[in-house]
């Protein structure tokens, strides 16, 4: 069993450029999140899915746009990138979205944008 | 939406020592509060969590308490140990709103000296 993972591992990627993130998880969970870290700021929530077919906006979301067609994969893309989402992205899965199930941690994908 | 404060931001201890790091949080609908260990690359890990019907749990050295009326939660990490040096973070539910995930405070680096 993988878990939840994430790819790629690490980027860099042209401002103006289109990048998808890649997300998948085989636990079955039904709720998935993109967090993205920046040093001094923890983590911020971009947005989320409660299940497959819905997604809703986070702390975060301007520039980033998600999609859920199916239970395991969890894309974040980003139209348009700019330096300022120079970050590292973790992807999250739970087994339900009620808020208090444990949420576990994909390994993360450093993204910079020059 | 919910806002969580966490500190110190740096805590330095001897080894052997307890460690206190302290939360507080705005939105009195949070109902779950977890608590991730997050090592230097790696990605966040759950370490203890707690639920708002509850005042306090521990796992081994480690214990979180919760004061609903005062809107705070603390981790204590007794008997510290060199592998307990991470950053931790705390954070809390958010429900409603349109953003079903978590906040995070902005985290605690905690040193421990030999």
């Amino acid at each position: 069993i993988a878990g939840i993972t994430q790819a790629p591992t690490s980027q860099i990627l042209a401002a103006g450029r289109r990048m998808t993130l890649r997300c998948t998880q085989d636990m079955r969970h039904n709720a998935m999140y993109w967090y993205r870290q920046d040093l001094g700021l923890g983590l911020r929530l971009i947005h989320y899915s409660n299940t497959a077919g819905t997604t809703g906006k986070g702390e975060v979301p301007d520039g980033y746009s998600v999609s859920r067609a199916n239970t395991d994969d969890f894309p974040l893309t980003l139209a348009s990138a700019v330096p300022s989402q120079t970050s590292v992205y973790f992807c999250a899965s739970s087994l339900s979205g009620s808020g208090s199930d444990t949420q576990y941690f994909g390994p993360g994908t450093r993204l910079t944008v020059l | 939406g919910e806002n969580v404060e966490q500190h110190p931001s740096t805590l330095s201890v001897q080894e052997g020592d307890s460690a206190v790091i302290k939360c507080t949080y705005s939105d009195s609908a949070s109902n779950y509060f977890p608590w991730y260990k997050q090592e230097l690359g790696k990605r966040p890990q759950l370490i203890i969590d707690i639920r708002s019907n509850v005042g306090e749990k521990k796992d081994q050295r480690i214990a979180v308490t919760l004061n609903k009326t005062a809107k705070h939660f603390s981790l204590h990490i007794t008997e510290t140990q060199p592998e307990d040096s991470a950053v931790y973070f705390c954070a809390a539910s958010i429900r409603g709103g349109g953003a079903d995930g978590l906040t995070f405070g902005k985290g605690t680096h905690l040193i421990i000296q030999p």
